[in-house]
């Protein structure tokens, strides 16, 4: 099956300062890689995804990029504020066709320092 | 629309006890997905529906474990009996077979303590 590593386990930047969580997977064949953010006490939720055709994908001050070849894909967090303190959880599937259950790392803690 | 409800939101139980972990998918979504959250082993994938049928339930950690799905806007899992180390985080997510989207939209989660 999938497996799917990510680092650092805990990342800690000043606000304003840039913050970049990076994810390797193992099965060549995934294709669907989505980033969800969970607060503390809350549900993970989507913040951004990214399909096996394209490279890079950006909204607003999130970006991630992608790289097949290597099997690894980055989140990337510009200009952070207090609120983007939270755990940031990278995934992997083959979602092309049917619904199949994400792979999850096991999640980055990222803290914004005033 | 009011999202995945999953209840109850907080459990404390003793060991030997049988659990119950309800959830309801939103609705018009057809895949259902049981997740289990802890520190040490992150979120892991239990088991997953489609269409009410269950297609893969290889993440489920031993036979205590059981999920039914006996209708589209209902589904339980079941710990019986249950044991200190199945203390945790139990998410429902649901999302839309086929949407292209992808999308994984969790419940508030279950919050499962064995004594």
């Amino acid at each position: 099956g999938e497996n799917v590593e990510q680092h650092p386990s805990t990342l800690s930047v000043q606000e304003g300062d840039s913050a970049v969580i990076k994810c390797t997977y193992s099965d060549s064949a995934s294709n669907y890689f989505p980033w969800y953010k969970q607060e503390l006490g809350k549900r993970p939720q989507l913040i951004i995804d990214i399909r096996s055709n394209v490279g890079e994908k950006k909204d607003q001050r999130i970006a991630v990029t992608l790289n097949k070849t290597a099997k690894h894909f980055s989140l990337h967090i510009t200009e952070t504020q207090p609120e983007d303190s939270a755990v940031y959880f990278c995934a992997a599937s083959m979602r092309g066709g049917g619904a199949d259950g994400l792979t999850f790392g096991k999640g980055t803690h990222l803290i914004i320092q005033p | 629309d009011a999202g995945v409800i999953q209840s109850p939101r907080h459990e404390v139980t003793e060991m030997g006890q049988e659990v119950t972990l309800r959830c309801k998918p939103i609705s018009g979504h057809n895949s259902l997905f049981w997740y289990r959250q802890t520190m040490m082993r992150g979120l892991e994938l239990l088991i997953y529906f489609n269409n009410n049928v269950p297609i893969d339930d290889s993440g489920m950690p031993e036979d205590r474990f059981s999920a039914k799905m006996p209708n589209a806007s209902f589904s339980t899992l079941k710990i019986q009996p249950s044991e200190p180390r199945d203390s945790a985080v139990y998410f429902c997510a649901s999302t839309p077979q086929g949407s292209g989207t992808g999308e994984l939209f969790f419940g508030e989660g279950s919050r499962l303590t064995v004594l």
